[in-house]
């Protein structure tokens, strides 16, 4: 078992650009989250996912924001027309059922200029 | 007003010392958890807790689900420990967390 991956770790991109991430949760998780934690802040809930079903979205995640878990197994995050304030930490956890532990992966640390 | 508060933010140590970090939250949960992340923002539960107290080594985490309060110790503190501390919360439903700010927690040789 390795873990959650990430990928990639960092991402340095122009305002404008469209930014993809990757998660890869701990194989038998049926649960996938995602979140995000700008600099000395507590993390922050966007989106979640049960197998290929994505059961909930903060309003935190405008527009310019799709998650996709197209199998149940990876899931992706784009970010579209990237502004200077998406720059944050994009953290991924997964578990298995609800009320059960989750683990998280090492992020992936997105810096727009 | 965020729904979990966490206290003190910043907190630096001396080895050896009893540490506590506070965390108080203000909505219907299934469940209260503690994390540690390192520089490089690599999350790790430290607790899962829905009652009572759990000891884990060095560390001691309690909750008091009547008053939404629990409290994350440290006894005898080393500069390993030194590290963010985080407590999230999740509801009762959909299981994702919401966090407090965090406690940066430095402790000194």
């Amino acid at each position: 078992d390795t873990g959650v991956s990430q990928d990639p770790r960092h991402k340095i991109t122009k305002r404008g650009q469209n930014v993809t991430f990757r998660c890869d949760p701990i194989s038998e998780h049926n649960r996938l989250y995602w979140y995000r934690q700008t600099l000395g802040q507590g993390p922050e809930f966007l989106t979640y996912f049960q197998n290929e079903a994505q059961l909930e979205k903060s309003r935190l995640l405008s527009d310019r924001f799709s998650a996709e878990r197209p199998k149940g197994s990876f899931s992706t995050l784009e970010i579209q027309r990237t502004e200077q304030g998406d720059s944050a930490m994009y953290l991924c956890a997964s578990s298995f059922g609800i009320g059960n532990e989750q683990f998280f992966g090492p992020g992936t640390r997105l810096t727009v200029l | 007003k965020n729904e979990v508060e966490q206290s003190p933010q910043n907190l630096t140590a001396q080895e050896g010392e009893f540490i506590t970090i506070n965390c108080s939250y203000s909505v219907g949960i299934s469940a209260l958890h503690w994390l540690q992340q390192h520089p490089g923002g690599g999350i790790v539960s430290l607790f899962m807790l829905s009652s009572g107290k759990k000891k884990h080594g060095r560390l001691i985490a309690t909750i008091n689900i009547q008053e939404k309060h629990s409290s994350l110790h440290i006894t005898a503190s080393h500069p390993r420990d030194s590290a963010v501390y985080i407590c999230a919360v999740s509801k009762i439903a959909g299981n994702q967390f919401y966090f407090g700010t965090g406690t940066s927690l430095t402790v000194i040789p």
